[in-house]
Parts: structure tokens; sequence; C-alpha cells
């Protein structure tokens, strides 16, 4: 099963725009992710937020957690044409974590 | 410092074949997971080892399915009599031992069936 579900499902922006992509969860969690998959290719971890922070950063990226709405945001500034990808959230659930079933992101040039 | 690998990348198998996969994980990490992707989803997951003992196992595995990693090194992933419905991304996972968090995983690069 899976508990994330990511919203939109497929999203395309010029290159230098911001994207914003949102994660919604059902259970509650200790914490929750981020990971990039470029087509074809395995996933790579982007950021974590802990059930106690309410927002990250790291580089271009910015992670929102709100746990009173079981959601979170991932915003991609200045977006480039690498940041093609699909992204997807995922949530701890005992010692695995279960993921949504991604946004996918299209940078046009 | 290598990353997880999997082997084969591809594989391309006729219906009621065995098929076998192989994940070599990060070399300090004693925790490792099997997930199953098709396409426009989500990995889901498999099963998980803690060294060379198998913790827990998802409903999704079915009796074709098989996983082991004998000396809590590598591991493999063996699916018996495959069906099409097997045809997916099989994606390898790593993460925990001394000072690692159990937290983030870390991928390797899958391996593609397809299952005619």
């Amino acid at each position: 099963s899976q508990q994330g579900e990511e919203d939109p499902q497929a999203l395309s922006i010029q290159e230098g725009e911001n994207a914003t992509m949102n994660c919604s969860y059902k259970t509650s969690i200790n914490n929750l992710q981020w990971y990039r998959q470029n087509s074809g290719r395995g996933l790579v971890h982007l950021i974590l937020i802990r059930s106690n922070e309410r927002e990250k950063h790291s580089g271009r990226l910015r992670v929102t957690l709100d746990t009173s709405k079981k959601s979170s945001s991932l915003l991609i500034t200045a977006s480039r044409a690498a940041d093609t990808a699909s992204y997807f959230c995922a949530t701890d659930a005992g010692d695995k974590i279960i993921f949504g079933k991604g946004t996918r992101l299209h940078i046009l040039p | 410092d290598t990353g997880v690998s999997q082997d084969p990348r591809h594989k391309i198998t006729k219906r009621g074949q065995n098929v076998t996969f192989r994940c070599d994980p990060i070399s300090e990490h004693n925790r490792l997971y099997w997930y199953r992707q098709t396409l426009g989803q989500g990995p889901e997951f498999l099963t998980y080892f803690q060294n060379e003992a198998q913790l827990e196992k998802s409903r999704l595995l079915s009796d074709r399915f098989s996983a082991e990693r004998p000396k809590g090194s590598f591991s493999t992933l063996e699916i018996q009599r495959t069906e099409q419905g097997d045809s997916a991304m099989y994606l390898c996972a790593s993460n925990g031992g001394s000072g690692v968090s159990t937290d983030t995983q870390y991928f390797g690069p899958g391996t593609r069936l397809t299952v005619l």
C-alpha cells in the first residue's frame, strides 16, 4: 500500500521558474523524506524533515511539513533542465519507508 | 566509495522461467531493502534484511519470490515461474550500521525485468 500521495501527478514549467509539489499522507510519522528519480534510474535522497520540524532548506530545495494537515511540500527554486525527474515523498513506517506515486516534473527550455 | 550496485541491469525472460537478481549494498551498511516499481508508480516495499536476518516481508512477496542475504553482505532476489505481471523495476537499497542512520536509504540503479 502507498501512504503518501503527491500532487500534481505531472508538472511542466519553464526553466528558471519555481516548482512546487505537494504530498499528503494518512498516518502519524516520525519523519518524511523526498527522493528524486531520473528516468529509468535509482532514487536519490534529497532531504529529510522530522515531525518536530516545520521547514527545512537544502540549496535550491525548501521543504515544509504540516503534521496537523498531514501534508508536506517541496519547492525547487530557479529550476534547471537537470531537475527534470520524478519526485517522491516517503514516510517512515516502522523500519521501512513507504513511497507515494510521485510527481513527474518536466523543465522546458 | 562505491554505491549500491545491482546486477543485471536488464533481464528479459520468458514466462515460466526463473530469474535471480543480485544486490551489493554499500559495504558498511547492515540493512538491505528490496522494492518493486511498476511504470508510473512509486517503489513498493518487498522485504528487508538486517545483516543476514530477513526481518520483514510484504504481502506482495508471493511464494514464488525468495530473497536471501547469506553472509550479511550481498543479497539475491529470485523469482520462480515468472509471470507477465512480474515485469517491473526491482530496486535495492541499503542503510544502517555503526554510526549510519536508518532513516535515509541509498538506492542502486535497479534491475529492469521484462517477462514475455
